[in-house]
């Protein structure tokens, strides 16, 4: 599975749209761009992904580049709920294991 | 809709002694079912998973071991435990449907602590 790339920590307001970079330069044309989140203690929840369209469900949306090498992660309105650790990965429709990387950590605040 | 369970969601336990972790999926059939292990700052780490009834397959060589005795129930066990065995546990599904992404779904973890 490619390799993807995040900042370490990012902060936002509550209230405000919360955008979540994330980077996968060497991602293959059979591989998925996912979206986690963990938040301190819990199991990881789903949040979204997507192949090459832009994606859209009630918790967030997915904005992928033409060329795929990077994706976008938008909470339009965030809350002191979703602070928590993001993860972006690159599944293989194949694989099994989800190998998630240090991700991003949220924090919002009112 | 499909719901995830897994207990003891915290457990002390001595080095040497045995573990026995449960999970069960509620809503769907024949899921694909996973046990990962998520040590202290660090990503996780696939340790077995199961594509059906007695059907396991092994990650990680380790003294862990799993066990699918019915479709929804995954057991994750251990016969002596070691200190490197703390973790937190995360048991996961998914349902694989061809032509559409097999998304994998977690349970709310077990907190492992081996003293």
């Amino acid at each position: 599975d490619a390799k993807t790339t995040q900042p370490t920590s990012m902060d936002c307001a509550e209230g405000r749209a919360a955008n979540l970079p994330c980077n996968h330069s060497t991602i293959s044309g059979n591989e998925y761009v996912y979206w986690y989140r963990q938040i301190h203690s819990q199991g990881p929840q789903y949040i979204i992904h997507g192949l090459k369209n832009n994606e859209t469900n009630e918790m967030a949306s997915l904005i992928i580049t033409e060329d795929r090498k990077s994706s976008t992660l938008i909470l339009p309105h965030a809350t002191l709920r979703d602070t928590a650790v993001y993860y972006c990965i690159a599944v293989n429709q194949a694989g099994t294991a989800l190998i998630f990387g240090k991700g991003t950590t949220l924090s919002v605040s009112s | 809709s499909q719901t995830i369970h897994q207990w003891p969601a915290t457990l002390v336990q001595p080095v040497g002694s045995p573990l026995s972790l449960e999970c069960t999926v509620e809503g769907t059939s024949n899921p694909n079912l996973y046990w990962y292990r998520q040590a202290a700052g660090r990503g996780l780490q696939l340790l077995f998973y199961s594509v059906g009834i007695g059907q396991i397959s092994s990650e990680v060589p380790q003294n862990l071991s799993a066990s699918r005795p019915q479709d929804r129930q995954f057991i994750l066990s251990s016969k002596k435990l070691l200190l490197s065995d703390s973790g937190f546990y995360l048991c996961a599904w998914s349902k694989f449907r061809r032509g559409s992404q097999d998304t994998q779904y977690f349970g709310p973890g077990t907190r492992l602590t081996v003293l």
